[in-house]
């Protein structure tokens, strides 16, 4: 569902620790997972994708966790740092809609703590 | 090589007027999107074209409009405007079709619109 009000959810880590930001969707059809960082005054930019025929992806510090069963979407970035800072949503999409109407998640604010 | 660049980046606008916004996408991108993200939100999609046709449409009222022009840039006109449409709007370029990272999306940095 959407969020109401400025109050993101957020997750506060010490630097160099491991973050895990979730996220649940509600399209049993949704094929295509996209994970965004947000920072001040910009805009999305892409992290990380899983198609629903996998369950796990790896890129660089960062792993995404894909679980269909109960439509549950997690980020986790490995050794924080502080640049990490930043709103991240969970987007998906459902044919025929394709990868350009994306659905976006709420949004969760990470601070890394120095 | 340049991103998807927007422009204006802010805009201040009264109820009842009319806004243009523009968007160069990536070269080589086909495909723009548009996206409408209120504070404390999540974007949401507004409009896609590629090759200078709609290819979808979100839930927005007929006050929202776009085109894609020969050179694949776009504009988004938003009429009549309401205090609720103060928003930061956002355009996404892709390159589309069935390559693996081809549907990524791109975003720009947006285009503040404040309506007083």
């Amino acid at each position: 569902g959407e969020s109401v009000g400025l109050h993101l959810p957020t997750l506060s880590v010490q630097e160099g620790d491991n973050s895990i930001i979730n996220c649940a969707y509600s399209n049993s059809a949704s094929d295509y997972f996209i994970w965004y960082k947000q920072e001040s005054g910009k805009g999305p930019q892409f992290i990380i994708d899983i198609r629903s025929n996998m369950d796990k992806r790896q890129g660089q510090r960062v792993t995404v966790l894909l679980n269909k069963t109960v439509k549950h979407l997690s980020l986790q970035i490995a050794a924080t740092q502080p640049g990490d800072s930043a709103v991240y949503f969970c987007a998906e999409t459902a044919p025929p809609g394709g990868g350009n109407k994306l659905t976006f998640g709420t949004g969760t604010q990470l601070k890394v703590e120095l | 090589d340049a991103g998807v660049t927007q422009s204006p980046t802010h805009l201040i606008k009264t109820r009842g007027q009319h806004v243009t916004l523009r968007c160069s996408p990536i070269s080589g991108h086909k495909s723009v999107s548009w996206y409408q993200q209120v504070l404390g939100q999540g974007p949401q999609f507004i409009f896609q074209y590629y090759e200078k046709e709609e290819r979808g449409r979100g839930n927005f009222p007929d006050r929202f409009s776009a085109r894609q022009f020969p050179n694949y840039s776009s504009e988004l006109n938003v009429n009549a405007l309401l205090l609720g449409d103060s928003a930061l709007y956002l355009c996404a370029s892709s390159i589309q079709g069935r390559m693996p990272g081809a549907n990524v999306l791109t975003f720009g940095a947006g285009s503040r619109l404040t309506v007083l």
